[in-house]
């Protein structure tokens, strides 16, 4: 069974850049998860979808982050425009519920 | 917010030798997750742990749960390099209404050959 998969795993933009990241979540999983880890800090929860719903978006930082899952399958998350401070890997799990989670190996973006 | 302190931050041993990674919280766990990450790959959830006092093995790795419920342990018996890694502690259920995981900033553990 394939697991969950992120693209792209790398990215390098400028400030002011639109970037658009992928997760595609193991097949029948209804929630999905996005979480960002930037350099020195812990891995920090961003949201969480039930399916097409967005059922936590406190983690979110600004509203310059902006996520999406049409049809309840495949997320996207864009950055617009990107700053410096976005820099970080960004993690997309899937999972039954929240003590089940399954992690991609993140995008690993880098805005200069 | 709860935080998850874990430590020591970095490990560095050699190849058969015995060791210990803590997680600690101020706040009571409702549960607790332990995960382990390889450079390029997500977190891999190894053990979650519920009741205090509770113990888990997972072959040469014991997993302690704190009988309050504020702290954890992970010992790894006869080290091997495939132990190499960073582990994560995780609360599942961190209060203030998010739904996602809380983490700790993980210990660095390298074994060398």
């Amino acid at each position: 069974e394939a697991g969950v998969t992120q693209f792209p795993s790398h990215s390098v933009i400028e400030k002011g850049q639109t970037v658009t990241l992928r997760c595609d979540p193991i097949s029948g999983h209804d929630n999905l998860y996005w979480y960002r880890r930037v350099m020195g800090k812990e891995i920090k929860f961003l949201l969480h979808f039930v399916k097409e719903s967005k059922q936590d978006e406190s983690g979110m930082p600004n509203n310059r982050f902006l996520a999406e899952r049409t049809g309840g399958t495949y997320s996207t998350l864009k950055v617009q425009p990107a700053e410096l401070e976005d820099s970080g890997v960004y993690f997309c799990a899937s999972g039954q519920g929240p003590r089940e989670q399954y992690f991609g190996p993140g995008t690993r973006l880098t805005v200069t | 917010t709860q935080l998850l302190e874990q430590s020591p931050q970095f490990l560095s041993i050699q190849e058969g030798e015995n060791l210990t990674v803590y997680c600690n919280s101020s706040s009571v766990f409702s549960s607790l997750q332990w995960y382990r990450q390889e450079p390029g790959e997500g977190p891999v959830l190894l053990v979650t742990v519920v009741t205090g006092g509770e113990v888990k093995k997972l072959k040469r790795l014991t997993f302690q749960f704190g009988d309050a419920r504020k702290d954890s342990s992970l010992h790894i018996t006869a080290a091997q390099p495939g132990d190499t890694g960073l582990y994560l502690c995780a609360d599942p259920y961190s209060g203030g209404g998010a739904d996602g995981l809380t983490f700790g900033k993980g210990t660095h553990l390298i074994i060398q050959p």
